[in-house]
């Protein structure tokens, strides 16, 4: 069965430094597609960036980026230049390649930036 | 830009009653799922639905549990007689197709207490 694993409850950040967020996942699928989504205090869920399991190249969107081991099964979420908006929850998630690809997810990282 | 919007954020039942909650996916989507959070805890898959039917839904969709697209617009989530333990934040969620990544695009959440 798939799984994500994050195995930080919490990090700390200064404002302006980069973070890295840690997701391992495990599957037997050979297509497969990584997420993380950011939870702010007030509850939805904010899509942030996508890895498909063929993609060559590391995904990036502006200040986020997907650092993709494929071997080591790790897609860990780095965050540039960290800024006091960015203190939220912090989820992993794994598309199932099965029925109509529901997602799965990690139990999350609450980031903290101080100032 | 298009949005999943829910309605209502927040509702607060008694023990044993019915609730519906309500979800407009975008526009264009054939995909349409249900997610729950507890507080504190991690995202939870209930159900996936496609063409009017459910095409998956996990051991947590009873009976209890059921959905419906009753128009072109809403997709509604209703729990025929709650208990305490269904009181978590619901995700509807919507994707426009299966290929490529898929993203799938979440609303603000209905936080759901029963008393």
């Amino acid at each position: 069965a798939q799984k994500i694993t994050q195995t930080q409850p919490g990090m700390f950040v200064q404002e302006k430094e980069a973070v890295t967020l840690d997701c391992t996942y495990d599957t037997s699928d050979q297509s497969y597609g990584l997420f993380w989504y950011k939870q702010p205090s007030s509850g939805e869920m904010i899509f942030l960036i996508y890895q498909g399991s063929y993609d060559e190249q590391n995904a990036t969107e502006g200040r986020y980026s997907l650092n993709f081991q494929k071997a080591r099964k790790s897609a860990n979420l780095v965050i540039s230049a960290s800024q006091l908006g960015d203190s939220a929850m912090y989820f992993c998630a794994m598309r199932v390649n099965t029925g109509f690809q529901k997602l799965v997810f990690g139990t999350g990282t609450r980031l903290l930036v101080s100032p | 830009e298009p949005e999943v919007t829910q309605t209502p954020s927040h509702q607060v039942t008694q023990m044993g009653q019915e609730v519906i909650l309500r979800c407009v996916p975008i526009s264009n989507h054939l995909y349409f799922y249900w997610y729950r959070q507890i507080l504190g805890q991690k995202v939870e898959f209930l159900v996936s639905f496609y063409n009017n039917e459910i095409s998956e839904k996990s051991e947590i969709f009873d009976d209890q549990f059921s959905v419906e697209r009753p128009d072109g617009s809403n997709f509604t989530l209703k729990i025929r007689s709650t208990k305490l333990e269904d009181s978590a934040m619901y995700f509807c969620a919507s994707r426009e197709g299966l290929a490529g990544g898929g993203e799938q695009f979440f609303g603000p959440g209905t936080r759901l207490t029963v008393l």
